[in-house]
């Protein structure tokens, strides 16, 4: 199972927004709606950000949003802030195996 | 809280096999399903396979196909993840995590701290 395909970089200023993609097939991100997003500083486990493609887990900033369409999903964080400079990765349920991850985003904020 | 809490870190050498164990608390052990994902120093995080804690059973990513087994005590909400023939390539952080509702298609909303595993030669 190869993994979804996320841009290695991304950066932005304070207050911008930004929007990683993913991109994965039919068999995985355009086949199902179990697509999701986490943030991972150094050091620390990965938290969920959104999940089945566009909701917020409770606790989660409303500038993290998700969409999906066709084979890519987007996260989109608005007003970006100093503390989301992290790195983030995209995973979807897939029929093959489950569960594939993408190869993670490193987002800088400058 | 809900909350699940490693074992801590091990080091094994070349051929051995390691026990990483996951224990859960603040919620129905039984109700949901947990996953073992890696991340090797420095890279992404890999899928290692599933549990479903109330009937046992278990799905393998290929990858770790006759090398993982996850097994599960009720009586102590614990989950385990042993993985065998270690070789160096195995040196990674493992994590338990929990799936957010009741399909075991959905995302991970609970994740352990994480379990350090060196594997030196």
């Amino acid at each position: 199972q190869s993994a979804l395909t996320q841009p290695a970089s991304v950066s932005g200023s304070p207050g911008q927004s930004i929007t990683i993609s993913c991109t994965g097939t039919s068999s995985d991100v355009g086949g199902y709606n179990y697509v999701s997003w986490y943030q991972q500083h150094p050091g620390k486990a990965p938290k969920l950000m959104i999940y089945e493609v566009s909701n917020r887990p409770s606790g989660v900033s409303n500038r993290f949003s998700g969409s999906k369409s066709g084979n890519t999903a987007s996260l989109t964080i608005s007003g970006l802030q100093a503390e989301d400079e992290a790195d983030y990765y995209c995973s979807s349920y897939t029929s093959t195996s489950l569960v594939v991850f993408g190869g993670g985003t490193k987002l800088t904020v400058l | 809280q809900v909350q699940l809490v490693q074992s801590g870190a091990e080091v094994k050498k070349s051929g051995a096999s390691v026990k990483v164990s996951c224990k859960a608390s603040g919620y129905i052990f039984t109700s949901y399903y947990l996953h073992w994902v890696r991340q090797a120093p420095g890279q992404g995080l890999e899928w290692m396979g599933i549990i479903s804690p109330s009937g046992g059973s278990t799905s393998y990513a290929q990858k770790f196909q006759g090398r993982v087994t996850m097994t599960r005590d009720t009586s102590t909400s614990t989950v385990y993840m042993e993985l065998s023939s270690l070789r160096s390539e195995d040196t990674a952080v493992y994590y338990c995590a929990r799936v957010v509702g009741y399909s075991m298609k959905d995302a991970f909303d609970i994740w352990g701290q994480g379990t350090m595993v060196t594997v030196s030669s």
